[in-house]
């Protein structure tokens, strides 16, 4: 079974300044997707970014940046410039790849709460 | 397309009492999942089904059932309510072939005293 490891229940951060979130997982599969998620207060659950494991090429998503170190089973998120909306609750995903496509369950982390100051 | 829909936005139940929490969608998507999130626990899978007629248990299953009849609906059944079902419950579906893309409904609140 999959684990993902979120270390940091909460953080802050200074408007306009970057903050790194952190995320590890344990898994033998060698082919999978780690995501990550942002629920703001309203409580939907947004798709921040994608990226498969086959990729040595980190994903990017203007603002948002990932540090994908597979050896290491790490997966943080940089979020640049940060701004008052990003304040959330961030959780990290892995989902295991299947060929067929038909694995489809994710397996979370417990989330770590960002709040970005005035 | 109104995507992922659910309802009730919140309830209130008494132990012991029974309830349906709906999920629907209208985009043809043939997997649809259940998850509940507690706080300082994440998101967990309760049910899953890869098609209409077909379900299969998550990780937390216990005290939940659900049924597959159409494509577009996945409802939740809540037996018995414990309080330990107090949670905020959320509704996912993909498309065939694209595991990667999963469209969350807005989710439930539930409260069971």
């Amino acid at each position: 079974a999959q684990t993902v490891t979120q270390s940091q229940p909460e953080m802050s951060v200074q408007e306009a300044e970057t903050v790194t979130l952190s995320c590890t997982y344990d898994t033998s599969e060698s082919n999978y997707y780690l995501f990550w998620y942002k629920q703001p207060p309203s409580r939907q659950m947004i798709l921040v970014i994608r990226q498969e494991a086959y990729k040595q090429q980190n994903a990017t998503e203007n603002r948002f940046s990932v540090n994908f170190q597979k050896a290491a089973k790490s997966f943080s998120l940089k979020i640049s410039d940060s701004q008052l909306g990003d304040t959330a609750m961030y959780f990290c995903a892995f989902m295991k790849h299947d060929s067929g496509g038909s694995n489809y369950k994710l397996t979370f982390g417990k989330g770590t709460l960002l709040t970005v100051n005035p | 397309n109104a995507g992922v829909t659910q309802t009730p936005k919140f309830q209130v139940l008494k132990t012991g009492q029974s309830m349906t929490l709906q999920c629907a969608q209208d985009m043809n998507h043939e997997y649809m999942s259940w998850y509940r999130q507690d706080p300082g626990m994440g998101l967990r899978l309760i049910h899953y089904s890869v098609g209409a007629g077909i379900t299969d248990q998550g990780e937390v299953p216990n005290g939940y059932n659900v049924s597959r009849s159409t494509t577009e609906d996945f409802p939740l059944r809540l037996l018995s309510a414990a309080p330990s079902q107090t949670s905020v419950y959320f509704c996912a579906s993909t498309p065939h072939g694209r595991q990667y893309e999963q469209y969350f409904g807005p989710g439930t609140r539930l409260t069971v005293t």
